[in-house]
């Protein structure tokens, strides 16, 4: 069965570093999304993205903040000068159609996530 | 804005059953359910639509209330595996899925 993959599953970095997590989403899937969970609390949106391009993105998706997609399979979430706060679960997720559009491949699918650590 | 879920925490008898409430306050497209286990992933359930059918996944199941906003998740017969968070999702004129706080659900033998 198809699935996102996600890397690294944990990742630590110093207050101020940049950080890249990367993902992978399934492969007839044309919408990605990345969340973020902060230990023990909901998970947020964070951004979608399609046609390689953003299509929302929460007010916690700042300047420091960047996705890409590099290739025909990755999909990226870049942090340029990682703070404390920002020390969460980041889970991608994909679907093969958006959330306003029909019941089937509406869904979203996540990853397992990556673990951020910032010191 | 977020919707609101509750109860904030259940504890159950294996069989025994339970309603999660998810509501907004805002007109919504569709609502999405989603069960996550300690360390792990969101893992989808169903989604529910403005206009849609009663979902069902195995013996758990779904309704939206479109007037109310409102939509409930119903667990029958309640599993060991059904213990986790549940988290409801609503997508409404923002075209982005927004989660609940959810719901920790505790099923003990």
């Amino acid at each position: 069965e198809p699935e996102v993959t996600q890397t690294p599953s944990h990742q630590v970095t110093q207050m101020g570093q940049e950080v890249i997590l990367r993902c992978v989403p399934i492969s007839n899937h044309l919408y990605f999304y990345w969340y973020r969970q902060i230990l023990g609390q909901k998970v947020e949106f964070l951004v979608s993205f399609y046609n390689n391009e953003i299509s929302e993105k929460s007010e916690i998706f700042d300047d420091q903040f960047s996705v890409e997609r590099p290739d025909g399979s990755n999909f990226t979430l870049k942090i340029r000068s990682t703070k404390l706060e920002d020390s969460a679960m980041y889970f991608c997720a994909s679907s093969r159609d958006y959330p306003t559009k029909g019941l089937a491949g509406n869904e979203q699918f996540f990853g397992p996530g990556t673990r951020l650590t910032v010191l | 804005q977020q919707p609101v879920q509750s109860p904030q925490a259940v504890i159950l008898r294996e069989g025994e059953d339970a309603v999660i409430n998810c509501s907004s306050s805002k007109a919504l497209y569709s609502v999405h359910w989603y069960r996550q286990k300690h360390g792990e992933a969101p893992v989808f359930l169903m989604i529910l639509l403005k206009g849609g059918e009663q979902m069902r996944h195995e013996k758990i199941s779904a309704s939206f209330n479109e007037k109310k906003q409102q939509s409930s998740l119903y667990l029958t017969a309640s599993q060991l595996s059904y213990s986790g968070t549940y988290f409801c999702g609503t997508v409404g004129s923002a075209r982005q899925l927004t989660f609940g706080s959810g719901t920790q659900l505790t099923v003990l033998p």
